[in-house]
């Protein structure tokens, strides 16, 4: 099967730099995405790698080693807003259209 | 437009009631989805229609029924539902073969079955 695991929960403080990782086991790999969802909201597409390295979205960057299985996404400058739960997804290899989400990660933004 | 709608955005029955949920876009997607997402779950996919034909079903319970009228509109009819299926329940839409894995999600459907 395939399966993507994230830390549960991050804590970190305004105007610092977190990074929230993801590793993941899939039979055929499409690339990884991630996705941004506040507290009774609707998940927000964020960014996607389909090769191995750095992709630089304003605050937001997300890297990639498809060797290790592994990615992540980083926030710099953290601001309060940026509080919500983040997941990564990747592509079913058997489906084109369907998406395989991570297990998800609660940031917390504190003052 | 880069939006996706849905209607209701809440939504109470009972177990015996038949209701639908309704979700729109424009943006000339031609793959819909509904996905279930429980409290600090991942969204969960349920149906993915791709063309206006059904082409993912998830084993979703016959209880849920996805109708897709054409490219822009996707329903979900519900009857009979159980408790267990309160939950926000998401439309997203796509380009078939797109940019990466990118769907935009409409803002979800909170459904609480009494």
């Amino acid at each position: 099967g395939q399966s993507l695991e994230q830390p549960s929960e991050v804590t970190a403080v305004e105007g610092a730099i977190v990074q929230i990782n993801c590793t993941y086991q899939t039979s055929g790999f499409y690339g990884l995405s991630w996705y941004q969802q506040h507290d009774g909201g609707a998940p927000t597409f964020l960014s996607y790698n389909a090769l191995d390295g750095l992709e630089e979205t304003g605050r937001f960057s997300s890297f990639l080693s498809r060797s290790d299985s592994y990615g992540y996404l980083l926030l710099q400058e953290l601001q309060m807003k940026d509080s919500a739960s983040y997941f990564c997804a990747v592509r079913d290899s058997g489906a084109t259209n369907k998406l395989i989400f991570g297990t998800g990660t609660l940031l917390a933004v504190q003052p | 437009d880069t939006e996706v709608t849905q209607t209701p955005k809440h939504l109470v029955m009972g177990m015996t009631n038949k209701k639908s949920l309704k979700c729109e876009q424009h943006m000339g997607h031609r793959a819909m989805y509904w996905y279930k997402q429980k409290a600090k779950k991942p969204p969960e996919l349920m149906f993915v229609y791709s063309y206006e034909k059904l082409s993912i079903n998830e084993s979703v319970p016959s209880r849920f029924s996805p109708e897709c009228p054409n490219s822009s509109l996707l329903n979900l009819h519900l009857h009979a539902l159980q408790p267990e299926d309160s939950a926000l329940y998401l439309c997203a839409s796509s380009q078939v073969e797109g940019r990466g894995n990118e769907q935009f999600f409409g803002p979800g459907t909170r459904l609480t079955v009494l």
